[in-house]
């Protein structure tokens, strides 16, 4: 079964840390990755796109791994702000599946 | 640019009563569509996706249905909503890739 799992659920830093989220996923046949912000009752904002060829992507202080053979990808915050508080989702497209397949998120809450 | 669309932002309706959700796309033609369901504490469900005018896929056997009557507009639709159905309901499309959302629709059945 193509899945899709993120962990921690939950994560509480100072201002200023570096974090990492991860991303793990069960069949290393992708296409792309994909990671999301969402902010509390709001929609997805699309962050970083990685395609299967791809090792990372960066944007700012946020920087997308994937490694495709074990299966996981992670996303590194650096100099992490008050502002960066919110739910972080990955999402993989499986080859042969139109649509992504979400993780659940990991809820990060930055303190000042 | 392209921009999404999702209205209302919030809707209230009783057990039994009729739904209609709608989303339009602008700036792009011939997107894929997809409506996605986010339950409290859970992830992102996907429940339809449309690859044209008229041509529905479903996810998840279930009361609602989708319509997509115009390239740019998907609409989401139940005859009879049941307290299971509340909760975030999320358009989206793409062109190739990534995905982009709009701002939801918060539902609740009471």
């Amino acid at each position: 079964k193509q899945e899709v799992t993120q962990i921690p659920a939950a994560l509480s830093v100072p201002e200023g840390e570096n974090l990492v989220l991860n991303c793990s996923f069960t069949d290393s046949a992708i296409y792309n990755l994909q990671w999301f912000r969402q902010d509390p009752g709001k929609g997805l904002t699309s962050l970083l796109l990685i395609q299967s060829s791809q090792r990372e992507q960066t944007s700012g202080r946020l920087n997308a791994s994937l490694d495709k053979s074990s299966g996981r990808s992670t996303l590194y915050i650096a100099a992490s702000q008050p502002g960066d508080s919110a739910t972080y989702l990955c999402a993989v497209n499986y080859t042969g599946r139109r649509a992504l397949t979400f993780g659940s998120g990991t809820r990060l809450q930055v303190q000042p | 640019s392209q921009t999404i669309h999702q209205w209302p932002a919030t809707l209230v309706q009783p057990v039994g009563s009729p739904l209609s959700l709608e989303c339009t796309v602008e700036g792009t033609s011939n997107p894929n569509l997809y409506w996605y369901r986010q339950a409290a504490g859970r992830g992102l469900q996907l429940l339809f996706y449309s690859v044209g005018i008229g041509q529905i896929s479903s996810e998840v056997p279930q009361n609602l249905s989708a319509s997509r009557p115009q390239d740019r507009q998907f609409i989401l639709s139940s005859k009879k909503l049941l307290l299971s159905d509340s909760g975030f309901y999320l358009c989206a499309w793409s062109v190739n890739s990534p995905l982009h959302f709009g701002n939801g629709t918060r539902l609740t059945v009471t």
